[in-house]
């Protein structure tokens, strides 16, 4: 089956400062890859995923790139924010249209 | 407003009783979910159902059950409860159709066992 490893499991950055968290993939089947975000207490909320016929997706401060070739996609999160704090997963879907998650990444964004 | 409603935020069992976990989704969503989430290793899949009365094993069964009985209530059980099955449980739901792969969850369901 798929498996998704994502790193760091923690990352600390400076508020206005750039974080970059990292998946990779075992399946090359795989063909769709969501990014959900959970704040302390609350629910996994989907946030911008991409599909593999695309290489790159932005929706303001957000954006993940894709590399079908390698096998990893990335989000990146511009000009940080203390409410970007959060469990960040990454996702990806085999070709049966089952999601394997990653470990998690705990995001802190310092005032 | 997409709603999955789990029935207990926090529960606390003994070991070898019989846990009940109830999820419900208002949404009419085809495919139902349970997830439990550990520190470190993310949301690992339990047991999905695509349609009234069907399920699936996941890829952490053992120990667990799941019932459909309706197609906005999925619910988990937990047959005789073990210390290591502690964690935080999510129940998702999503619609049937293979372009729409959001996942909506559950608040989750804080389950210890002593």
């Amino acid at each position: 089956g798929e498996n998704v490893e994502q790193h760091p499991s923690t990352l600390s950055v400076q508020e206005g400062d750039s974080a970059v968290i990292k998946c990779t993939y075992s399946d090359s089947a795989s063909n769709y890859f969501p990014w959900y975000k959970q704040e302390l207490g609350k629910r996994p909320q989907l946030i911008i995923d991409i599909r593999s016929n695309v290489g790159e997706k932005k929706d303001q401060r957000i954006a993940v790139t894709l590399n079908k070739t390698a096998k990893h996609f990335s989000l990146h999160i511009t000009e940080t924010q203390p409410e970007d704090s959060a469990v960040y997963f990454c996702a990806a879907r085999d070709a049966g249209n089952m999601l394997t998650f990653g470990g998690g990444t705990r995001l802190m964004v310092k005032p | 407003d997409v709603k999955v409603t789990q029935s207990s935020r926090y529960l606390v069992k003994r070991t070898g009783e019989k846990v009940f976990l109830e999820c419900v989704q208002d949404m009419d969503h085809e495919n139902m979910f349970w997830y439990r989430q550990d520190p470190g290793l993310g949301l690992r899949l339990i047991y999905f159902s695509y349609d009234v009365k069907m399920k699936e094993k996941g890829d952490i069964p053992e120990g667990y059950s799941v019932s459909r009985e309706k197609k906005e209530r999925f619910s988990l059980i937990l047959e005789s409860a073990s210390t290591n099955q502690t964690s935080m449980y999510l129940c998702a739901s999503r619609t049937g159709s293979a372009n729409t792969g959001e996942l909506f969850f559950g608040e989750g369901s804080r389950l210890t066992v002593l």
